[in-house]
């Protein structure tokens, strides 16, 4: 199985800042990278695929790059309704994997 | 805008059958992949497994001798049954629609989630 590796676990910022996450495979994915969004008790919501197309409706603050093993999100202005946990997901060969998630906090 | 709307699971006692069902209103049920995910109490997402538009499945390893997906075409809806659950198999379980990117599928809409919590 592909192993991904989020960091950091959890982070603390405030509104305006600009956050970036980063997600390593532990093998080449190419492109193959997807970034969810959960706030607490909802369920996930899709941000990203092919490791920097938004998904429609997702704000242009969210931006992902990345190819390979190394990706990063980048949120550019934080707002109130992003102090989520965002995880990264590999779907480029069974079983897919997550990330174990980072938890952005206030 | 698609919607996935899902049911079942609850409460079930070790051993017993889980049982889940996810509807699609508004969207094409043809050319995606549907499949399903869990979150146990407090922890990270778990990709159980999917099946395709070709009717083909992939489950994972972990789960695979107690897994099936189905697909019912007729009615727009896809089903997850997980057989001999443990208490380990207490999660939230999300069904989940993957649209095509490059030679695979992303997700891109999700059910809002449904409680099994087994215990005896």
């Amino acid at each position: 199985d592909i192993q991904m590796t989020q960091s950091p676990s959890s982070l603390s910022a405030s509104v305006g800042d600009r956050v970036t996450i980063t997600c390593r495979a532990s093998q080449d994915i190419s492109n193959y990278l997807a970034w969810f969004q959960q706030r607490p008790g909802k369920a996930p919501k899709s941000l990203i695929f092919g490791a920097s197309s938004l998904q429609s409706g997702v704000p242009s603050r969210f931006g992902g790059s990345g190819s390979g093993t190394d990706f990063t999100l980048i949120i550019s202005s934080l707002q109130p309704e992003d102090f989520a946990t965002y995880y990264c997901q590999q779907y480029y060969s069974y079983p897919r994997t997550f990330g174990q998630g980072t938890r952005l906090e206030l | 805008q698609v919607q996935l709307q899902q049911w079942g699971a609850g409460l079930l006692k070790p051993s017993e059958t889980l049982s889940l069902t996810c509807a699609v209103y508004g969207g094409s049920f043809s050319g995606y992949s549907w499949g399903w995910i869990r979150q146990p109490p407090g922890k990270g997402l778990e990709w159980i497994g999917e099946i395709n538009h070709s009717g083909g499945t992939n489950y994972n390893p972990s789960l695979k001798s107690r897994v099936s997906i189905l697909v019912d075409t007729s009615k727009n809806q896809f089903s997850l049954k997980v057989t001999s659950v443990t208490a380990a198999d207490t999660a939230v379980y999300y069904c989940a629609r993957g649209r095509r990117s490059g030679d695979s599928t992303a997700v891109d809409s999700w059910g809002q989630g449904a409680l099994a919590t087994v215990t005896s």
